[in-house]
């Protein structure tokens, strides 16, 4: 039981460069979620899904884009990278059609740098 | 729009001290609260949690804390800090199930 993995773990990218990050959880969770954190700022949620083919924007989604194919796997995308985006990103999972209060279970991170 | 503030950026406690940790929130509701601690270089695990019932909560790692709605807070306390708890703390209110976080206090303990 790996719970949540990200792919991957660094990343340096090139200003306009496009890339894909890969969330994966194996505890069969509706909702996942993107979020970034950044120095002062704690974390901000960027786009997050309440189960497969459904996506929704959260507080910072510019520059952002989505994907839940697959009930397991939640797929962030920069289609044109920008300094600005910077930052350590996570991936969260919780299993919560309908409830409150349930813990959110949290990946290890991806490192982005973007010069 | 709900709202967490963490007031403390850093703070330093003796090995085997006290420890509070500052929480305050913006909220109509009730709130439910979280803290999450943050090693370094690790995703975020849930300490504790409060949504209803007694309002002392007890956590992970010997950590509880306090609901108190006449002071909108939700602070963290640990009675003997140990080492491995230097770490980033977040305190956390959730909104329409999802979660707005604060912008995290960062401990660091001392010999």
């Amino acid at each position: 039981n790996a719970g949540v993995t990200q792919t991957p773990k660094f990343r340096v990218l090139k200003t306009g460069q496009s890339m894909t990050l890969l969330c994966a959880q194996d505890m069969n969770h509706e909702y996942m979620y993107w979020y970034r954190q950044d120095p002062g700022m704690g974390l901000r949620l960027i786009h997050y899904s309440v189960g497969e083919g459904t996506t929704a924007k959260g507080e910072v989604p510019d520059g952002y884009n989505v994907s839940r194919l697959k009930k397991q796997n939640f797929l962030l995308g920069l289609e044109s990278a920008a300094p600005s985006q910077t930052s350590v990103y996570f991936c969260a999972s919780s299993h919560n059609p309908g409830r409150v209060g349930v813990e959110q279970y949290f990946g290890p991170g991806t490192r982005l740098t973007v010069t | 729009a709900q709202s967490v503030t963490q007031p403390d950026i850093h703070i330093t406690v003796s090995e085997g001290a006290s420890l509070e940790l500052r929480c305050n929130y913006s909220y109509g509701a009730t709130p439910y609260l979280f803290w999450y601690v943050q090693s370094p270089g690790q995703g975020l695990q849930l300490l504790l949690k409060y949504f209803s019932g007694d309002t002392l909560v007890q956590g992970i790692k010997g950590f509880e804390a306090e609901f108190k709605r006449s002071q909108s807070s939700f602070n963290l306390r640990k009675p003997s800090v140990h080492w491995s708890d230097a770490a980033e703390y977040f305190c956390a209110v959730e909104s329409f199930q999802k979660l707005v976080f604060g912008t995290g206090t960062r401990l660091l303990v001392s010999p």
